[in-house]
């Protein structure tokens, strides 16, 4: 298995441009998260889904949509590109049975840029 | 919501014992997790506790206190490889939260 698998693993972009982050998993999780991780801090979730076709906002979901059509994929989408989202972003994805331990499993993380 | 508080830094010499204590405050609590994160990699899971007391794996164990609202990881055996952060993660019904991380440094 891939795992959680990640691209790009960097961008620069000008600001006001647009870009989307590529998320996969072949583990067939049911949850994914994406988060942004700023140097020296922890992770801060951006958004979140349960399940193919839903999805939920995080902490800090301003300036970003995702969508997660189904089970294996779950991009993230920045329009109109701020410095304010220069970062390190990490996709993870678990599973959710009916026992409350979960383990989430990262992906190697796209760090981006914005000038 | 929720929030977490874990020391920013640890500085200890090989074969050391560190503990990082984390406690929080949260609207609804399922469990408390570790995970370990070396400098320019990503998160990996260390442990979770969802009941109170002691999980054992390996060197590393982790403690949990609900009624506290406190846990710790307790790194033993310290060896270089073991300089990472480690960040302490809340889960309620939906998502985890994570604590702004501890930096463990490992000395000769």
């Amino acid at each position: 298995n891939a795992g959680v698998t990640q691209t790009p693993k960097f961008r620069i972009l000008k600001i006001g441009q647009s870009m989307t982050l590529q998320c996969a998993q072949d583990m067939n999780h049911n949850y994914m998260y994406w988060y942004r991780q700023d140097p020296g801090m922890g992770l801060k979730l951006i958004y979140y889904s349960v399940g193919a076709g839903i999805t939920d906002k995080g902490e800090v979901p301003n300036g970003y949509n995702v969508s997660r059509s189904t089970t294996e994929y779950f991009p993230l989408r920045l329009e109109l590109a701020a410095p304010s989202q220069t970062s390190v972003y990490f996709c993870a994805s678990s599973y959710r049975g009916d026992v409350n331990q979960e383990t989430q499993y990262f992906g190697p993380g796209t760090r981006l840029l914005v000038l | 919501g929720q929030s977490l508080e874990q020391p920013s830094e640890v500085t200890a010499v090989e074969g050391a014992i560190v503990q990082i204590n984390c406690t929080y405050q949260t609207s609804g609590f399922y469990g408390l997790s570790w995970y370990q994160q070396h400098d320019g990699g990503a998160p990996t899971f260390l442990s979770y506790n969802g009941l109170d007391g002691l999980e054992e794996t390996g060197r590393f164990s982790s403690f949990l206190s609900r009624s506290d609202s406190y846990g710790y990881l307790l790194l033993q055996e310290l060896q270089m490889k073991d300089s990472a952060s480690y960040f302490c993660a809340v889960r309620d019904a939906s998502k985890l939260s994570f604590g702004a991380g501890t930096t463990v440094t490992v000395r000769a």
